[in-house]
């Protein structure tokens, strides 16, 4: 069956440290790929998506993620986190045209002022 | 505004006794989701629709029911409610244009069954 898995359920970082999220799924067809963060007590947003092109996506507060076809890897990075990054962050792999989505399990990230 | 609507936002129900979740979404969107979230658990898929009248099992689909009448509602139907579906529910569309799309979520149900 197809999964997502996150390689980190938690993680604390100060303010000004390097973030990098893990991301891996197993399928072996064409896939589109999103990371969403959700910020306490409030729904789902999407933070970048990648569709095909440049395997290196920019999104929005200075997220971007990286595309590893041979890897089957889309890992989230930010060059330095802030206190308001702190969230809880979700890999979604597309296999359905955009009905049908797998989300992994979730990363807890706290970010400490 | 664009948005995704849920009612009610929070419930606290006894087992056995139905109840409905509404969805609505003012975008036009084909494509509506129901998503279930659990700790450790990430969000798992109960059930999809592609547009009016089309819809399937996701990965979690036992225990619920759906419906797509018209194209802007997908409620979720809990028939007889048991104590393991206490969970955070989410519902999602999105669009396909372009090649690209994303779904936009709606700002969730925590239910708890007792």
């Amino acid at each position: 069956a197809q999964s997502v898995s996150q390689h980190n359920h938690h993680v604390i970082l100060s303010e000004a440290a390097s973030l990098e999220l893990g991301c891996n799924y197993s399928y072996g067809g064409t896939v589109n790929l999103f990371w969403y963060v959700q910020y306490p007590g409030q729904h789902l947003q999407l933070l970048l998506k990648y569709f095909s092109g440049d395997p290196l996506v920019k999104g929005i507060k200075g997220f971007e993620a990286e595309f590893i076809k041979s890897k089957f890897s889309f890992n989230l990075r930010k060059p330095s986190v802030q206190w308001s990054d702190t969230a809880e962050y979700f890999c979604a792999v597309d296999l359905g045209g955009g009905f049908k989505t797998i989300f992994g399990a979730g990363t807890r990230l706290f970010v400490k002022a | 505004e664009a948005q995704v609507t849920q009612n009610p936002r929070y419930l606290i129900t006894v087992t056995g006794k139905k109840l409905t979740v509404t969805c609505s979404q003012n975008m036009n969107h084909e494509y509506m989701s129901w998503y279930r979230q659990d700790p450790g658990l990430g969000l798992r898929q109960i059930y999809y629709s592609m547009n009016v009248e089309v819809t399937d099992k996701g990965d979690v689909p036992e225990g619920y029911k759906v419906s797509r009448k018209e194209k802007r509602n997908f409620p979720l139907i809990l028939e007889s409610p048991s104590p393991n579906q206490t969970s955070l529910y989410f519902c999602a569309s999105s669009y396909q244009g372009a090649g690209t799309y994303e779904q936009y979520f709606g700002p969730g149900t925590r239910l708890t069954v007792t």
